[in-house]
């Protein structure tokens, strides 16, 4: 099983929609959460980070439900430049301060 | 904010040469770099943690001899990528702690990657 999984998609949404993506680790021992944005051939960049009281930033909210191991991320209103892959991210768990990446969940906003 | 600059972007070399990549955190000491490789729809797999003034931790898997990891200062560690073949190409990136600035992110800073691509 792999440490962290997603969805791989690609979700196709039109412009406006509302999209999730899920993300599920198999570590109970993990200690901190991200969402990464990842554009075709670029480095990852951070997106934000995910706690247990749920966070929000402008259309992104995250969520974490420790019990489950889930992550979540909802975009609302999406944008043609919301466009690109979503990498769920989780640190420690025995690995100590190393990030261990989800395979991404690819998104395409259209016209 | 914290910025790590990664050199080259892309390198095309032959088989059987070796390519060195660097990666130097710009305004804030790095003792802790970690290398990452990335293959077409795959995600970032660690490679290997790279200590300053010591030797690099490497993940199961990774050929500590093909891939050599320096930090020899708190601020550069480079990646030579030994007797490259075409299976080795991949999309490269590093990653820097600054411990100080980053804090919502618990330090961690990406370089822009490097392609490479053996032929």
């Amino acid at each position: 099983r792999k440490e962290v999984e997603q969805d791989p998609g690609p979700f196709n949404v039109p412009e406006g929609a509302t999209v999730a993506f899920n993300c599920t680790y198999s570590n109970s021992a993990s200690q901190s959460f991200f969402w990464y944005r990842q554009d075709c051939r670029k480095e990852p960049k951070l997106l934000m980070s995910v706690y247990s009281s749920g966070n929000e930033d402008g259309r992104f909210t995250a969520q974490l439900n420790r019990a489950s191991q889930y992550i979540s991320l909802l975009i609302r209103d999406s944008k043609l430049s919301d466009s690109a892959t979503y990498l769920c991210v989780v640190r420690g768990g025995g690995g100590g301060n190393k990030l261990t990446f989800g395979t991404g969940t690819q998104l395409k906003v259209e016209l | 904010g914290a910025v790590v600059s990664q050199h080259p972007s892309w390198v095309i070399c032959k088989s059987g040469t070796s390519v060195k990549i660097e990666c130097r955190s710009l305004d804030f000491q790095a003792t802790t770099m970690f290398w990452y490789r990335q293959f077409p729809k795959q995600s970032l797999m660690l490679m290997a943690t790279s200590n300053e003034g010591s030797k690099a931790t490497y993940e199961q898997g990774v050929e500590k001899d093909k891939f050599l990891i320096n930090h020899a200062s708190l601020t550069l560690s480079t990646l030579t990528v030994t007797s490259a073949h075409p299976e080795d190409s991949s999309f490269y990136i590093c990653s820097a702690r600054d411990l100080v600035t980053s804090k919502s992110n618990y330090g961690y800073t990406f370089g822009s990657g490097t392609r490479l691509t053996v032929v």
